[in-house]
């Protein structure tokens, strides 16, 4: 089945720690991107990629770092300056030209 | 940059009546807009798309319109169940590369 998986489902950090969230695809979509959902707003961007080895700041990539070197990979790492991370964490992916985009099921993080 | 609203943030309705989503944006020079549906602690799934040259799009008891000039978009479900209670989110991308500027989302109660 094609679509996109996402691990851990739940992941808890102490405080201090990195973490990374995983984010594969085989749709062979060329555009990979990261949100973030805080409970009762919208989806925030965070970093995406139109490419493999390119990647570009999305509006909150403070604290965020991503790597892009396979097209199917688009792992997350959630650093410790980030001030509060605790959060909704999806991945999503479509072809490079504005289409539809097709979403992970989520990481839920948590700082204990 | 382009800005997304969607009102009223809640919404309940008895089983059978019609649903009418709002979802305005500012910049009506969009490629696109689309509409998502969020159950809780789950990802997104696409639910319609609606290209910058169509006026509606349809799938099923959903219908979804767009009006460019005056930056809205609308999201009919006809004969609503239980099952149709969900976060509806619209988002519109805001550049050629697919970044999508989302709506806070309205929530959706459908009573039987």
């Amino acid at each position: 089945d094609g679509g996109i998986t996402q691990s851990p489902k739940y992941l808890f950090r102490k405080e201090g720690q990195n973490v990374t969230l995983s984010c594969e695809q085989n749709l062979n979509h060329d555009a990979m991107y990261w949100y973030r959902q805080d409970p009762g707003q919208g989806l925030r961007l965070i970093y995406y990629s139109q490419i493999v080895n390119d990647f570009q700041k999305g509006d909150i990539a403070e604290g965020y770092s991503v790597s892009r070197e396979k097209k199917e990979s688009f792992p997350l790492t959630v650093t410790s300056a980030q001030k509060n991370p605790t959060a909704f964490y999806l991945c999503a992916s479509s072809y490079r030209e504005p289409d539809t985009q097709y979403f992970g099921p989520g990481t839920r993080l948590t700082v204990l | 940059k382009q800005e997304v609203t969607q009102i009223p943030a809640a919404l309940s309705v008895p089983e059978g009546e019609n649903l009418v989503l709002n979802c305005s944006f500012t910049d009506s020079a969009i490629y696109n807009l689309q509409w998502f549906r969020q159950d809780p602690g789950k990802g997104l799934t696409s639910l319609l798309l609606i290209q910058s040259s169509q006026r509606e799009q349809t799938s099923g008891r959903l219908n979804a319109s767009l009006d460019k000039s005056s930056g809205r978009s609308t999201l009919y479900i006809a004969a609503s169940q239980p099952g149709d209670s969900a976060t509806y989110l619209c988002a519109a991308p805001t550049d050629s590369w697919g970044k999508l500027q989302f709506g806070a989302g309205t929530q959706v109660v459908v009573t039987p």
